[in-house]
């Protein structure tokens, strides 16, 4: 299946300071990429579509000040936590949609932040 | 809208035999998608299986394979042959055959006994 990463893996911060999270479709270009935030022992949950040069579409619920994407490149976009409070300690998943053959999502390895 | 419903929170199963993971859900589109993702304690989703709604036949991948009854809105995952690698959080997914969004369940469980 198709390659989707994520960096970092893990992150460490402080309160009140901003993490950048990068998601990649490594062998094919993704005109559409998904954030989502997972709770432990809970399902996905659905925060932002990511369209490529455009701005993101956001779930109800989900503050787009706080939670900033950018799909700058067809293989390239980062969720970016503004001013990370506890609260916002969770695994984040990005995958993106591969359009050709099966046109399905798949899902980078998740980041676990854990905010200080 | 759209709802995922996965019934049983936790299975288990022998290792070699075999299970089935329940998945119901809720549309009123007549062309769509349906999905079964393992996450393993790795926590990396990882496609199972897919199937077209527009297509009669099940879908089979290798030890896996789906019962898909559309009329009933059913989407089970049987799994022959359990082995210990099985033993993961599978997540049912919808997509509208026109949408973007993937609609997940809340998952289940499953422990392989050796």
């Amino acid at each position: 299946g198709a390659v989707v990463s994520q960096h970092p893996s893990w992150v460490i911060c402080k309160s009140g300071t901003s993490v950048k999270i990068e998601c990649r479709s490594l062998d094919f270009q993704a005109t559409t990429m998904f954030w989502y935030r997972q709770f432990p022992k809970q399902s996905l949950m659905l925060m932002a579509t990511s369209n490529e040069g455009s701005k993101a579409t956001y779930e109800q619920g989900v503050e787009k000040d706080k939670f900033l994407i950018n799909h700058a490149s067809l293989t390239l976009s980062t969720l970016t936590v503004t001013s990370a409070h506890p609260e916002d300690s969770s695994f984040y998943i990005c995958s993106a949609r591969f359009l050709l053959g099966t046109d399905t999502q798949y899902f980078g390895p998740g980041t676990r932040l854990t905010v200080l | 809208a759209q709802t995922v419903t996965q019934s049983q929170p936790e299975m288990s199963v022998q290792e070699a035999e075999t299970v089935t993971l329940s998945c119901t859900y809720d549309t009123s589109e007549s062309d769509y998608y349906l999905f079964w993702y393992k996450q393993p304690p790795s926590r990396q989703m990882i496609l199972v299986i897919r199937q077209e709604a527009y297509k009669q036949q099940n879908a089979t991948e290798n030890r896996f394979s789906v019962n898909f009854q559309k009329a009933a809105k059913s989407f089970s995952l049987k799994i022959s042959d359990s082995q210990l690698g099985d033993a993961a959080m599978y997540f049912c997914a919808y997509r509208a055959a026109t949408g973007n969004q993937f609609y997940f369940g809340t998952g289940t469980s499953l422990t392989v006994i050796p």
